[in-house]
């Protein structure tokens, strides 16, 4: 079975400072591992993915991902926070065979406060 | 299309009315995905089209969803005999090689 958790669902951080948000997945063999962005009154958009490769992942906005392996983590990551990064984060995986429906977290709130 | 448009953007409707929801999927994209998000949920799987396999089925809540998908593009979802518990935005997305989703903006259905 295929799950992932977000084990915050919200998460506040100052205008400015680092951000991270956490993920950790559970699936058989090896992962794909994404991320998107729900901004208000809008559908997802991507944000990065892990396929193969580098384990640090850099995609839109600044934002960047690691894949742990051993910790079955891909935590969101970003440097400097932004007002405008306020939104919701769903992270989601799929196994590297089989279906390709991708499984969603439950998401996570992030508030960056002016 | 650029993107993956889906319509209604909103619906109302009344309980025990049928609803159709409408996905046209980026050109040239294989796959097809629809997604449920409820109110403080995460998203939930519902259906999945992948070329011209059958569909995987297995996040259908129950019988009174169904969905197809005509000549490899465009699909709808249809709810039967809606129930309040239906009420949700209702995602499309589609896929190609890439591996990433596109998605749609959603429709907001609200069943009263």
């Amino acid at each position: 079975a295929q799950s992932v958790a977000q084990p915050e669902d919200q998460v506040n951080v100052a205008e400015g400072n680092p951000l991270t948000v956490k993920c950790t997945y559970s699936v058989s063999g090896n992962p794909y591992l994404f991320w998107y962005v729900q901004y208000p009154n809008r559908g997802l958009q991507f944000l990065l993915k892990y396929i193969t490769g580098d384990n640090l992942v850099k995609g839109s906005y600044g934002f960047e991902a690691e894949f742990n392996k051993s910790q079955t983590s891909f935590h969101l990551k970003k440097p400097s926070a932004l007002v405008s990064d306020s939104a919701l984060y769903f992270c989601a995986v799929r196994a590297q065979t089989g279906a390709n429906n991708l499984f969603f977290g439950t998401g996570t709130r992030l508030t960056v406060i002016p | 299309g650029a993107g993956v448009s889906q319509s209604p953007s909103n619906k109302v409707t009344e309980k025990g009315k049928d609803v159709e929801l409408r996905c046209d999927p980026i050109s040239g994209h294989t796959a097809l995905y629809w997604y449920r998000q409820s109110l403080g949920q995460g998203l939930e799987f519902l259906i999945y089209f992948q070329g011209n396999s059958a569909p995987d089925k297995s996040g259908l809540p129950s019988d009174r969803f169904s969905a197809e998908r005509t000549g490899g593009s465009v699909s709808t979802l249809t709810i039967q005999r809606t129930q309040q518990e239906d009420s949700a935005v209702y995602l499309c997305a589609s896929s190609s090689a890439n591996y990433g989703y596109t998605f749609g903006s959603g429709t907001r259905l609200t069943v009263v």
